[in-house]
This record gives C-alpha cells, sequence and structure tokens, in this order.
C-alpha cells in the first residue's frame, strides 16, 4: 500500500509570491489534514479535509487556504509569501481516528 | 484550553529504558498518540491509546495513562541507537460535527548513547 504522497520535497520561494503544495493520501482515506512545522512553534494544526468539505481550520489567517478533490488529493496553497511561512508543512491522512500517517512533508524556503 | 507539554530531551544509555512523559489540559481527548521523528523526516506512528484505556503494550513500547492527572507516558524497553528520534505527544479532540484536529507538544529529544 503506497504511502502519504507530498510533492514537491523542497521549494524556495521569493517574499509576496504564492504557492501550492500537493498531498496524496493512502488509497481508501477520506480525510487529510495539514499541518505546518516550525523549531520555534512547534506542529500547528492548518485544517482538515474530509470527503472534499473543510471539516476543520486551525487559527491561521486567510492567505492559507486548501480543497481536497473527488479522489481524496488534496492542495495548500498560501498567497503573498512572508519569511515566517518558512516551515515544513505536513500533510496527514487518515481513515478513521487510530491513527494519522504522515507524509515526509515539504519543506518551504521563503526568502 | 489546548495545551500538551513535553520536557525537551532525555538522554539514555543504550540497553536502558526511556520513559518520555507528557502531560495536556484538554479532558475532552477521545485519543493520544506517540509519534517519532527521524532527522529530515516526518512523522511516524509509534502508537496510540483511547483516552478511556490506562494502558497499552506494543512489542518494547509501553503507553501508560493517568486520566484524572492527564499524564501520559511512553517507556521504551532495551534502547537502540536507531531510537534517537524526536517523539511528539499528540491528543486528538473530537468537536462538533465530528470534526477533528490534533493538538502536540513539541516532542522530546531522545539520544541514545552507545
Amino acid at each position: 500500500k503506497a504511502g502519504v504522497t507530498q510533492t514537491p520535497r523542497y521549494l524556495i520561494k521569493t517574499r509576496g509570491q504564492q504557492v501550492t503544495l500537493s498531498c496524496s493520501p493512502i488509497s481508501g482515506h477520506r480525510s487529510v489534514s495539514w499541518y505546518q512545522q516550525t523549531p520555534g512553534q512547534g506542529l500547528q494544526f492548518l485544517f482538515e479535509y474530509f470527503s472534499e468539505t473543510q471539516r476543520n481550520k486551525g487559527n491561521f489567517p486567510g492567505r492559507f487556504s486548501g480543497r481536497q478533490f473527488s479522489n481524496s488529493r488534496s492542495e495548500m496553497n498560501v498567497s503573498t509569501l512572508e519569511l515566517g511561512d518558512s516551515a515544513l508543512y505536513l500533510c496527514a491522512s487518515s481513515w478513521d481516528s487510530y491513527g494519522y500517517t504522515f507524509g515526509s512533508g515539504t519543506r518551504l524556503t521563503v526568502v | 484550553g489546548e495545551d500538551v507539554e513535553q520536557s525537551l530531551f532525555l538522554s539514555v544509555r543504550e540497553g536502558d529504558s526511556s520513559v518520555i512523559n507528557c502531560t495536556y489540559t484538554d479532558s475532552s481527548s477521545t485519543y493520544l498518540y506517540w509519534y517519532k521523528q527521524e532527522p529530515g523526516a516526518g512523522l511516524q506512528l509509534l502508537t496510540y491509546i483511547f483516552s478511556n484505556m490506562d494502558m497499552k503494550q506494543d512489542q518494547r513500547l509501553t503507553v501508560l495513562l493517568n486520566k484524572k492527572d492527564k499524564h501520559l507516558s511512553l517507556r521504551i524497553a532495551d534502547t537502540q541507537t536507531g531510537d534517537s528520534a524526536i517523539y511528539f505527544c499528540a491528543e486528538c479532540l473530537l468537536g462538533a460535527g465530528n470534526n477533528r484536529k490534533l493538538i502536540w507538544g513539541l516532542g522530546t529529544s531522545l539520544a541514545v548513547n552507545p
């Protein structure tokens, strides 16, 4: 069974640009969650999608958005990038609450 | 409030047992998890425990949950150098409309010395 796939693995962007990250969940998993990981703040919940609907949202500004497609693949978009958006962005898929399987993450660097 | 706390560092000798502790504040958690993160990698689910359980054992791993004190611990028996990593404690909160979110600790960096 393939794991959670996140693309790209690494990304360098300039302040003010926008970026789209992709996450393909494990086959059969309908829940996809996104997290931002930084050394200072740890893991912060961004949002969760289930069957193409945003089910929950963390405390991030509106520049952070996401969506989920009918095949459960999810994308996360960050507009007007700021230096503080540099982080490891992790995606997790789940079939139920028993466990979340994480991808390897996308490391975003904003310069 | 929603908060999960862990000590930041733990150092043990190879072959000893490691105990990583975690405290949480929200009593409505449904599941509690332990994840492991190695350098440059994503998070690997080690084990989880339902909030109505006291203990769970899985090979070298033992999870203890004290709901009254909101305290969770992970014991790794016969710790090996390959266990060196950051260990995260997380609680799953179930809200209205069946929405869920994980609240994470900052992680405990485990160093295993030969």
